[in-house]
């Protein structure tokens, strides 16, 4: 079945550090990727999203490559903010399919000032 | 275009009382996903419908549990009995009727369910 592995949390960073947080999946053929922001007490926001090998996703400074060979879809970003404080979710979708999301279990960040 | 709405956002049970969470998509959504969130941990699928139809339900507890998306009117999640473990936030999420794995899916704010 489809599995999602994401690196444990929580990741504590000062602001303007790098930030990255691996994510490899578990999935047949060509899955859709998606790494998803949450911040406290509310839903799940889409961040950004991948659709076949190579492609990058990028929004709001954040990006991740889809990496087939190593099964990969690491989030990163080059100067994290407070503002970015929040727990991200990295997920799958099998290609072609209208079904249901597959998660990881998430990792908090804390940015400090 | 109003988002997908979920309402309680925080419903308090004693333990044995039903709970009735509810889910209205967005506008032109006809797939609705629920899933559970427990503390601390990341979002589990728990079924899946299409209007009047349930696709997969691999992911609720087989018993007290049950869902639906009538023809008209929001989705309903529906806890029966509960008990102190049932405590989760739960998400709903809809997706258009377009086939395609890249397709986004939008999640409400969730239900935060509490069972004292």
């Amino acid at each position: 079945g489809n599995s999602v592995t994401q690196m444990e949390g929580p990741v504590t960073l000062s602001e303007e550090a790098f930030l990255t947080i691996n994510c490899t999946y578990t999935a047949t053929g060509y899955p859709s990727l998606f790494w998803y922001v949450q911040y406290p007490g509310e839903g799940l926001q889409l961040l950004l999203k991948a659709t076949k090998a190579d492609d990058k996703g990028s929004n709001k400074g954040f990006e991740a490559t889809y990496r087939k060979e190593t099964t990969s879809f690491h989030l990163e970003k080059g100067s994290v903010q407070v503002s970015d404080s929040a727990v991200y979710f990295c997920a799958l979708r099998p290609s072609g399919s209208a079904r249901q999301l597959t998660f990881g279990s998430g990792t908090q960040l804390t940015v400090l000032p | 275009n109003a988002g997908v709405m979920q309402n309680p956002r925080h419903l308090v049970r004693r333990r044995g009382q039903e709970a009735r969470l509810r889910c209205s998509p967005m506008k032109g959504h006809s797939h609705v996903y629920w899933y559970r969130q427990l503390p601390e941990e990341g979002l589990k699928f728990m079924v899946y419908l299409q209007k009047e139809n349930i696709i997969d339900e691999s992911g609720m507890p087989k018993e007290r549990f049950s869902a639906e998306f009538p023809k008209e009117g929001p989705s309903i999640l529906r806890i029966q009995q509960v008990v102190r473990g049932d405590s989760a936030a739960y998400f709903c999420a809809s997706l258009t009727s377009q086939r395609g794995g890249n397709t986004e899916a939008f999640f409400g704010q969730g239900t935060r369910l509490t069972v004292v």
